[in-house]
């Protein structure tokens, strides 16, 4: 199956601070990623949709200022919490179709524990 | 996208076949049946999906019924490397891929020795 990466895999970092995490698509091209966030004993939550040359759609709830996203190449997409609080503390996943395939592929997560 | 209901947890023995039932009563016909697994601190992992007939893969089986209300995965014979949370979710698809996958709460499955 198609492979898709994130990095860093585990990132602590103090309040205030902001943290960029990085989902890439290792051997194919997405136009479309997704990312979602997953609380401790929670399921996952999406929280938006990467479109490569456009702005992401954020779903309810989820404030855009707080988690910019960027999808600037077809095998690239970023998101950054800004001013990260301890509340943002997450395990944070991407995943992405490869452009003529049905199955989205998920990356191996982000662990971001904010102190 | 219809919504799935499944049961929080199981148990299965090891070498034993596991079945994990969803119920999806108010798909639509040109839904689909995906299954995931998430293991813990991964990212998930497809299984299988399904329309309306039944599939077979070398990871498992999946059972619809035939008025697609609800479904079942069988892992033939499980192992311990199958312990994982199971999500059954519904979407439009495949060749429809803008389409989100929204998770529920899945089921925690224990496999034990």
């Amino acid at each position: 199956g198609a492979v898709v990466s994130q990095h860093p895999s585990r990132v602590i970092c103090k309040s205030g601070t902001s943290v960029k995490i990085e989902c890439r698509s290792l051997d194919f091209q997405a136009t479309t990623m997704f990312w979602y966030r997953q609380f401790p004993k929670q399921s996952l939550m999406l929280m938006a949709t990467s479109n490569e040359g456009s702005k992401a759609t954020y779903e309810q709830g989820v404030e855009k200022d707080k988690f910019l996203i960027n999808h600037a190449s077809l095998t690239l997409s970023t998101l950054t919490v800004t001013s990260a609080h301890p509340e943002d503390s997450s395990f944070y996943i991407c995943s992405a179709y490869p452009d003529r395939d049905n199955e989205q592929f998920f990356g191996p997560g982000t662990r971001l524990t904010v102190l | 996208d219809a919504k799935t209901t499944q049961p929080p947890s199981m148990d299965c023995a090891e070498g034993r076949a596991a079945n994990l039932p969803c119920n999806h009563s108010t798909i639509s016909g040109n839904e689909y049946v995906y299954w995931y697994r998430q293991i813990h601190s991964q990212g998930p992992q497809y299984i299988i999906h399904g329309l309306k007939n039944n599939e077979t893969n070398e990871m498992a089986s999946l059972i619809i019924t035939e008025d697609r209300k609800s479904s079942t995965l069988i892992l033939p014979h499980a192992t311990l490397r199958d312990t994982a949370v199971y999500y059954c979710i519904v979407r439009s698809g495949p060749y429809n891929p803008g389409g989100k996958l929204i998770f529920g709460q899945g089921t925690e499955l224990s496999v034990k020795p």
